[in-house]
């Protein structure tokens, strides 16, 4: 286990489907991350939160909202999503917002049909 | 300038070999240079960094080769095992900014 700890691995759902996605680190860092990472393309920042507080929204379809109820919990609420949606969807923690240590959980597999 | 470019894309080597990915980046405030290892089913993983102060870093059969003036950086694999087969991610970082990714690179080492 790497510390941050994501559910569930796998999804599947339907464009009118409204599923979440959870993440949860034991790791005592403030800043979370979400990441949408897509066959052949680089890693993209969707989100960041630092001590609860969204500082970051890369310009995200409102078809993804996220949630940090406290510095240990994220949350990706979805949808009526897309096919083109489908991708990995990857949380990371680090102690501040934009510090050197990233640590990545293993994902959610999401697959929209 | 905020890209970091990536080659190859895919790399098949045989065991026992080196493999070698080469990173380029533009903005030269960047101070910090990582590298992640990423496992099918996994998250990347911090596998070794360095920062632009230092040209060369070894951690034992890893090692990051920076050159400063070029803006380029690369990563060698000695004695490449086929559990080492994994997509390699290079990433540049200015501290207080965010995490700037290159594409990724497939290795496939041989048996």
């Amino acid at each position: 286990e790497t510390g941050v700890t994501q559910t569930p691995r796998h999804l599947v759902m339907g464009m009118t489907n409204k599923k979440s996605l959870k993440c949860e680190q034991h790791l005592g860092h403030n800043a979370m991350y979400w990441y949408k990472q897509s066959a052949k393309k680089p890693l993209e920042l969707m989100f960041v939160y630092n001590f609860k507080e969204q500082t970051e929204n890369n310009s995200v379809p409102s078809r993804f909202s996220p949630e940090c109820p406290n510095s240990s919990h994220l949350f990706l609420h979805l949808h009526t999503l897309q096919p083109e949606d489908s991708a990995l969807y990857l949380c990371a923690s680090s102690l501040g917002a934009s510090t050197y240590g990233y640590t990545f959980g293993s994902g959610t597999r999401l697959t929209v049909v | 300038q905020q890209q970091v470019k990536q080659s190859p894309q895919s790399l098949i080597v045989q065991k026992g070999g080196i493999s070698i990915i080469n990173c380029a980046y533009e903005n030269t405030a960047f101070d910090y240079f990582p590298w992640y290892q990423q496992f099918p089913g996994k998250g990347p993983a911090l596998l070794i960094a360095i920062r632009p102060d230092v040209s060369e870093k070894k951690e034992g059969r890893f090692t990051i080769s920076f050159n400063k003036s070029a803006k380029q950086f690369s990563l060698h694999i000695m004695d490449s095992q086929p559990g080492d087969s994994a997509t390699y991610f290079c990433a540049a970082i200015l501290y207080g900014q965010n995490f700037v990714f290159g594409p990724g690179t497939r290795l496939s080492v041989l048996p």
